[in-house]
């Protein structure tokens, strides 16, 4: 069972709908971040927050805002989308190892995703 | 700049068969960490097994085990003993730390694997 949990787990919304996906974790890990994922390709990577910090935008459309009000909660608030953002997007949490010798420790697990549509 | 790829988009297997899903690497660095995830249709990203570049012994986790040949820059997935509910998308991926903390995964682009009776 993931200890990854995100809401809702499918959302319809139109181009000037305003929403917000959520995502928890309760692993006391200190890393978390956002993917997105097409059907039949890799997650690609948006966003990555360590102690509730922004350390990477991965060049993401403004549309998509993250925010991480604690180190157990991470949102995406989602405004103006386009029917080309309908995707899973996956919400994931890892401990925080230090750069340099690679481990383990540092795994990420992910939560169910949230199915989006945008009409 | 890190590279993963995975050469087989599909693959099908006998139920109670052992399976191998390929993986080659790319890297510079010297320390590096591979991890497998397998993703069934409802879209969970479930973690399998990770490897070390330094571990001196392949991992294996239960019915799931590794195949680390660092000259090669191979890690295979090895699944013995198939399932039906071992259907799914497999994803090879390595691991980059990040100097603000947290990683970076690379992901190949998956291996579909089907377990048929």
């Amino acid at each position: 069972d993931t200890e990854v949990t995100q809401t809702p787990k499918h959302l319809v919304m139109g181009m000037t709908n305003k929403k917000s996906l959520k995502c928890e974790q309760h692993m006391g890990h200190r890393a978390m971040y956002w993917y997105k994922q097409k059907a039949k390709k890799p997650p690609e990577l948006m966003f990555v927050y360590s102690y509730e910090k922004l350390s990477i935008n991965e060049s993401v459309p403004s549309r998509f805002s993250p925010e991480c009000p604690n180190s157990s909660l991470l949102n995406l608030h989602l405004h103006a989308l386009q029917p080309e953002d309908s995707a899973l997007y996956l919400c994931a949490s890892s401990q925080v190892f230090p750069s340099g010798r690679a481990s383990g420790v540092d795994t990420q697990y992910f939560g169910p995703g949230t199915r989006l549509t945008v009409l | 700049a890190q590279k993963i790829t995975q050469t087989q988009p599909g693959m099908f297997v006998q139920e109670k068969e052992a399976v191998t899903l390929d993986c080659t690497y790319d890297t510079s660095d010297q320390s590096y960490g591979l991890f497998w995830y397998k993703q069934p249709s409802s879209g969970e990203m479930i973690f399998l097994i990770y490897q070390g570049s330094y571990d001196e012994q392949n991992a294996t986790e239960g019915r799931y085990s590794l195949n680390f040949q660092k000259a090669r820059k191979s890690a295979n997935l090895v699944i013995s003993a198939s399932q039906l509910g071992d259907s799914a998308m497999y994803f090879c991926a390595m691991r980059e730390g990040l100097t603000g903390g947290g990683n970076k995964l690379t992901f190949g682009t998956g291996t579909q694997l089907k377990v048929e009776l």
